[in-house]
């Protein structure tokens, strides 16, 4: 079954550093998220990207969050200078439709901010 | 606003009791429908959805849910439970409007032999 992979599953930085969190859609999808869960919390939608723009964003996706599909096929959410709130789970998903009902998602990346 | 009540933090059963996990949504119009189970330190995986046809949906895993109109809920039912099911379970709801998933707070499944 084809699958969304995210890498790396654990990452750990300091604060003010920046990280990019990559993934691999599944090869024919054409929309692409990022949620976020921070520790028992629940999952909350951060971005979706469509054509090469961001089509919607939450509140949480402030200016040091940004998005990019570098090439044919990573999407990759990268904070510039991360903060110990962004400690959470960061999760991946894509689509073929911009349908979540067709929508899968990654294992997840734990971003640990020390 | 769409929002999803998960009224349940925390459930306990026995391995082999049966199982019902609450959902309330509030949506004007007829929602997507969906439970994700997340197992310890592991990513989201869909159980089962539900966009329209018959209101009981079977899933994976032995699960199903039934789509209640009226109440305005998404249970989530298992006849038997096993001690590989406990996990924490999010049931989430997608409008056909916008592109994104919004979440409840989960529940919280632990299994006793």
């Amino acid at each position: 079954e084809p699958e969304v992979t995210q890498t790396p599953s654990h990452q750990v930085t300091q604060m003010g550093q920046e990280v990019i969190l990559r993934c691999v859609p599944i090869s024919n999808h054409l929309y692409f998220y990022w949620y976020r869960q921070i520790l028992g919390q629940k999952v909350e939608f951060l971005v979706s990207f469509y054509n090469n723009e961001i089509s919607e964003k939450s509140e949480i996706f402030d200016d040091q969050f940004s998005v990019e599909r570098p090439d044919g096929s990573n999407f990759t959410l990268k904070i510039r200078s991360t903060k110990l709130e962004d400690s959470a789970m960061y999760f991946c998903a894509s689509s073929p439709t911009g349908l979540m009902t067709e929508a899968f998602f990654g294992q997840g990346t734990r971003l640990t901010v020390v | 606003a769409q929002s999803v009540t998960q009224p349940d933090i925390h459930i306990t059963v026995s391995e082999g009791a049966s199982l019902e996990l609450r959902c309330n949504y509030s949506y004007g119009a007829t929602p997507y429908l969906f439970w994700y189970v997340q197992s310890p330190g592991q990513g989201l995986q869909l159980l089962l959805k539900y966009f329209s046809g018959d209101t009981l949906v079977q899933g994976i895993k032995g699960f199903e849910a039934e789509f209640k109109r009226s109440q305005s809920s998404f249970n989530l039912r298992k006849p038997s439970v096993h001690w590989s099911d406990a996990a924490e379970y999010f049931c989430a709801v997608a409008t056909h409007y916008t592109d994104k998933l919004i979440f409840g707070t989960g529940t919280r499944l632990q299994v006793f032999p």
